[in-house]
């Protein structure tokens, strides 16, 4: 099956610097990337998703890119600030019919410091 | 939102109960998940339903059962809980008609299993 790897597991920078995190994947027939953060004690909501047609895709200061030649996708927050704190986790779903049927990275913990 | 609901919040348990976790969604998505979330694993998938008399399993369905009472309901059972079975559990429901795949999550169960 799938298996997606994600890096760093815990990240810590300064308000207003940017954050890069980044997820591979295993299976080459994978099509969909989203991401979804959960804050403290929250459920975890999508915050952006890329689908394999697409190389980047940016939503004010958050930005996926991804490259499925070398079967990985990068989560970019700019001008970070304290509210961006929270646990990040990527996933990616194949297609056919297990289409969004989704498998998540390991998370990672964003700390943003003001 | 109250779109995904779970019952119950938190519950505690002994070793060997049969348990109970229930979710409802009012969103009208056709696909359902449960999965669980420990501590540097991220979320793993327990089972999955794309509609009502489709049940699949997912990479950890040992020791867990499912029932698709309606598209609206999904419930996960532990048929003897051991204390590895703690967790924060997650239900989640997605559009698989409309092309949109985000999921949407429940506000989570916690279940400690002493």
């Amino acid at each position: 099956g799938e298996n997606v790897e994600q890096h760093p597991s815990t990240l810590s920078v300064q308000e207003g610097d940017s954050a890069v995190i980044k997820c591979t994947y295993s299976d080459s027939a994978s099509n969909y990337f989203p991401w979804y953060k959960q804050e403290l004690g929250k459920r975890p909501q999508l915050i952006i998703d890329i689908r394999s047609n697409v190389g980047e895709k940016k939503d004010q200061r958050i930005a996926v890119t991804l490259n499925k030649t070398a079967k990985h996708f990068s989560l970019h927050i700019t001008e970070t600030q304290p509210e961006d704190s929270a646990v990040y986790f990527c996933a990616a779903s194949k297609g056919g019919t297990s289409y969004g049927k989704l498998t998540f990275g390991q998370g990672t913990i964003l700390t943003v410091h003001p | 939102d109250a779109d995904v609901t779970q019952t119950p919040r938190n519950r505690i348990t002994k070793t060997g109960k049969r348990i109970m976790l229930e979710c409802s969604q009012t969103k009208g998505h056709d696909r359902m998940y449960w999965y669980r979330q420990d501590p540097g694993l991220g979320l793993r998938l327990i089972y999955y339903s794309f509609d009502v008399k489709d049940i699949n399993k997912g990479e950890i369905s040992d020791g867990y059962s499912v029932s698709r009472q309606a598209q609206a309901k999904f419930s996960l059972s532990l048929e003897s809980a051991i204390p590895n079975q703690t967790a924060l559990y997650f239900c989640a429901t997605s559009d698989g008609r409309t092309g949109n795949y985000g999921y949407t999550f429940g506000s989570g169960t916690r279940l400690t299993v002493v």
